[in-house]
């Protein structure tokens, strides 16, 4: 009964590759998100989604498109892949609470992305 | 300058101490968030507060909204405290969580 999870847990490639990232939650949460911790440890939002419609779009290179097939679900696609995209990639979700402020988010395992 | 900003940055600690970490931000938030990254890479939500004190066990929070300033506290730490702990502040003009760099705890035996 994992709460949120993502696939694939480690993903090596080489550069130039397409490759995809899904997350899955089962709280019931109306909101998801992409993180992206880099080799300092240091946390960013990149997309999050609301209802299946996109809410933040950080400024992050459109080689990576998101995608919310309905609202447990939350894909990152990225195209060409660079030596610049090696990171640990978390998937996230909360419920929305009144007022707009996000309840508590629940993180994923992480999907460490190593471009080669 | 980081929005967000954890002291001490690493910490390492006896079994049995009392630890504090702490937050500072400068964005007007509404909700601030303390996290723990395991060794193991995984994240946990320890807490959301928005203002005044909450406790899980062994783990305190506290929240001074006027000075902008978090604390977490740890009482009768353990080597099973031993991660990284971060802090992120809800800012909730632009809808996003802002992220401390994070304070690297070690505990020993």
């Amino acid at each position: 009964d994992t709460a949120v999870s993502q696939t694939p847990k480690y993903l090596v490639t080489q550069m130039g590759n397409d490759k995809s990232i899904k997350c899955e939650q089962n709280l019931g949460h109306d909101t998801m998100y992409w993180y992206k911790q880099d080799s300092k440890k240091f946390l960013k939002i990149m997309f999050s989604y609301n209802n299946k419609e996109l809410i933040i779009n950080e400024t992050v290179p459109n080689r990576f498109s998101p995608k919310s097939p309905d609202k447990a679900h939350l894909n990152l696609h990225i195209n060409s892949l660079e030596l610049g995209d090696s990171a640990v990639y978390f998937c996230a979700s909360s419920l929305q609470r009144k007022g707009g402020t996000t309840g508590e988010q629940y993180f994923g395992p992480g999907t460490r992305l190593t471009v080669t | 300058k980081n929005e967000v900003e954890q002291s001490p940055q690493n910490l390492t600690a006896q079994e049995g101490e009392f630890i504090t970490i702490n937050c500072s931000y400068s964005v007007g938030i509404s909700a601030l968030h303390w996290l723990q990254q395991h060794p193991g890479g995984g994240i946990v939500s320890l807490f959301m507060l928005s203002s005044g004190k909450k406790k899980h066990g062994r783990l305190i929070a506290t929240i001074n909204i006027q000075e902008k300033h978090s604390s977490l506290h740890i009482t009768a730490s353990h080597p099973r405290d031993s991660a990284v702990y971060i802090c992120a502040a809800y800012d909730p003009y632009t809808d996003k969580l802002i992220f401390g760099t994070g304070t690297r705890l070690q505990v020993f035996p």
